[in-house]
């Protein structure tokens, strides 16, 4: 069981929008650390989506936004593409246990 | 360019040992964390530990706790991840990453391809 809650898919249609929800616990999200996502396509190494809760790393399209209100976190993706099939993970950090988490992924579906 | 590769996945049976490098090149390997992170067949990640840039802080999973040991070799550019005691349920893909600097070093910029362990008789 992950320490973050994520829901197990998403569906979307092209050009609509999702979001993925995060919930954590006042050990990690809620203690003030910031939330990571990554994409991992299908058959690849995880990579980093957005870090710092809403910063992009170069390269990855503003369709993808974060945000961050206590001890949760969401990942909205706009327009969305075929290519957006992947999986998604948040990832924090616990500081009681000093602990790296990660939530247990969302499958995101384009129709 | 950042690279990361594992070596020394493979078959090993219930209660056996592996030993998981990863070879670091494209940065200055000394100055950034580093952790193992694990991702068993149709599941998700699972973060296993992490070793400082000088190895004086290291932290564990639960699960891994007393079975697996992280080192690095700074003069070589290496991260370890010594396996013992291993069973069915450590089978996954082994990532080792980089953490990123900064007030959120506890991020993750960039990832090796990873090394299959199996642990089945």
């Amino acid at each position: 069981q992950s320490v973050l809650t994520q829901p197990p898919s998403v569906t979307g249609a092209p050009g609509q929008g999702v979001t993925i929800s995060c919930t954590g616990s006042r050990s990690d999200i809620g203690a003030g650390n910031d939330v990571q996502w990554y994409q991992q396509l299908p058959g690849t190494v995880p990579k980093l989506l957005i870090l710092a809760n809403r910063h992009r790393p170069s390269g990855v399209p503003d369709r993808f936004s974060g945000s961050k209100s206590g001890a949760s976190a969401s990942l909205a993706i706009t327009g969305l593409q075929a290519e957006d099939e992947a999986d998604y993970y948040c990832q924090s950090y616990d500081s009681t246990l000093h602990n790296v988490v990660f939530g247990g992924g969302t499958k995101l579906t384009v129709l | 360019q950042v690279q990361l590769v594992e070596s020394g996945g493979g078959l090993v049976k219930p209660g056996g040992s592996l030993r998981l490098s990863c070879a670091a090149s494209g940065f200055s390997f000394s100055d950034y964390y580093m952790s193992w992170i694990r991702q068993a067949p149709g599941k998700g990640l699972e973060w296993i530990s992490y070793i400082s840039s000088t190895s004086s802080t290291l932290y564990y999973t639960d699960s891994v706790k007393g079975r697996f040991t992280i080192s690095r070799d700074n003069a070589k550019n290496s991260l370890s991840l010594q396996m013992n005691s291993l069973r069915a349920e450590d089978t996954a893909v082994y990532y080792c990453a980089r953490h990123t600097s900064g007030s959120t070093w506890y991020t993750f910029d960039y990832w090796g391809q990873g090394a299959l362990v199996t642990v089945s008789s």
